[in-house]
Parts: C-alpha cells; sequence; structure tokens
C-alpha cells in the first residue's frame, strides 16, 4: 500500500532562514510522483511543487526546492529565505502508477515563521 | 480562467437531510476528484471520476454519491447526512502532472 509520512507536527522558523520540512513515502510502483501543497489559514490548496520518480534533477520552483533522494524514498520541501506569508499548513503527497491518479496525502506540517 | 470551483461554500445540515455539493472545473480535464479533510488529517479520497459518465470508490466512499453527467462537472451527494460528515469537502481536476483544487466547501452535519 502506498503512504506518505509527515514526521513534524510543526515547524519553527525565523523570517529570512531556511527550513526543512520532512517527507517519507512507501510505494512498490516504480513510476509516481510527488507533490507539496501550502494550506493557508483561508484554507485553499495551493499548488507548490511537484517531482517525478524518474526525474533525475530535483525540482525547484523559486523559493522552494524538493530534495528527492530516492533511495530513502524522502521528498523534503526547501523553503529558502522564509517570509512571514509562509506561515500555513504543507502537505507531502504522492501520486502512484495506478489509473485513477488520485494523491496519497500526508498529515501535514504546520509551519510558523516568526518575524 | 476560474480553475477549479465549489459551490456552495458553507453548508449547515440537520441530521438526515440531504445536499448536493457541485464542482466545476474550466481546464477540459478529465479526471476529477472529491476528497474530504478532517482536524489532523490529509485530505482522503472519496470518489473520483476518469472520464464523463464515470465513477468510482476512493478510499471513504461510504454515505456518499456522485455523478459525472457532463466533463465539466462533478457533483458530491449526501443522501442522509450524518454528524461523521462533518468536513471540509476538497473537489480536484488533474492534469498529467498536476492536481488543481478547489477552495472548499465547509460542511457542518448537527
Amino acid at each position: 500500500a502506498q503512504k506518505i509520512t509527515q514526521t513534524q507536527p510543526g515547524m519553527f522558523v525565523q523570517e529570512k532562514e531556511a527550513v526543512t520540512l520532512d517527507c517519507t513515502y512507501d510505494t512498490s510502483d516504480p513510476s509516481y510522483g510527488l507533490f507539496w501543497y501550502k494550506q493557508p489559514s483561508s484554507g485553499e490548496m495551493i499548488f507548490l511543487i511537484y517531482q517525478g520518480s524518474y526525474d533525475q534533477q530535483n525540482a525547484t520552483e523559486g523559493r522552494y526546492s524538493l530534495n528527492f533522494q530516492k533511495a530513502r524514498k524522502s521528498a523534503n520541501l526547501v523553503i529558502s529565505a522564509s517570509q512571514l506569508g509562509d506561515s500555513a499548513m504543507y502537505f507531502c503527497a504522492m501520486r502512484g502508477g495506478g489509473s485513477q491518479g488520485n494523491l496519497i496525502f500526508g498529515k501535514g506540517t504546520k509551519l510558523s515563521v516568526k518575524p | 480562467n476560474a480553475g477549479v470551483t465549489q459551490t456552495p461554500k458553507f453548508r449547515v445540515l440537520k441530521t438526515g437531510q440531504s445536499m448536493t455539493l457541485l464542482c466545476a472545473q474550466d481546464m477540459n480535464h478529465e479526471y476529477m476528484y472529491w476528497y474530504r479533510q478532517d482536524p489532523g488529517m490529509g485530505l482522503r479520497l472519496i470518489h473520483y471520476s476518469v472520464g464523463e459518465g464515470t465513477t468510482a470508490k476512493g478510499e471513504v466512499p461510504d454515505g456518499y454519491n456522485v455523478s459525472r453527467l457532463k466533463k465539466q462537472n462533478f457533483l458530491l451527494g449526501l443522501e442522509s447526512a450524518a454528524p461523521s460528515q462533518t468536513s471540509v469537502y476538497f473537489c480536484a481536476s488533474s492534469s498529467a502532472e498536476t492536481q488543481y483544487f478547489g477552495p472548499g466547501t465547509r460542511l457542518l452535519v448537527l
């Protein structure tokens, strides 16, 4: 069965510093995708970054990068130069190789950025 | 370009009442999904559709029904609401790589 584990219920980071949010996954599919979503207090789910299992390089999107370590089955999100607006819940998710294409989500990490 | 929209944004029901949540997408996506989010949990899949006229059960389908009569719309129905269905409901549609989520519907069942 596919599973996503986020072991940090809450994290604090000082404004302008970098922070790493942990995510490990479990799957037997050879082809899969890994996602990170941000959920601010307003409730919407905002797509941040995607990494395919066959991608050779780590994905980057602006201040977000995904540290993909396939052998360790980890897909950590790195946020550089944290901003107050980064305070939110962050969810790691995986899409397996099945035909339905749905995402399996972790329980999330609440990030608080301190001024 | 509206993306994914959901109606209504918030609803209060009494136990036993019925209602339908509407999801619409304007991105011509084949795949659409309904998830629910409960406190301290990530999103869990209720039902999904891989194309017009097709639906299938997800992880937590009990108490819900769905229909996909038009490609752009995906409806989620509660025939007899229960307090355990108090949750935030998200609809999503999917391209090859990314799932786009609607703003969510907050449902309270008393």
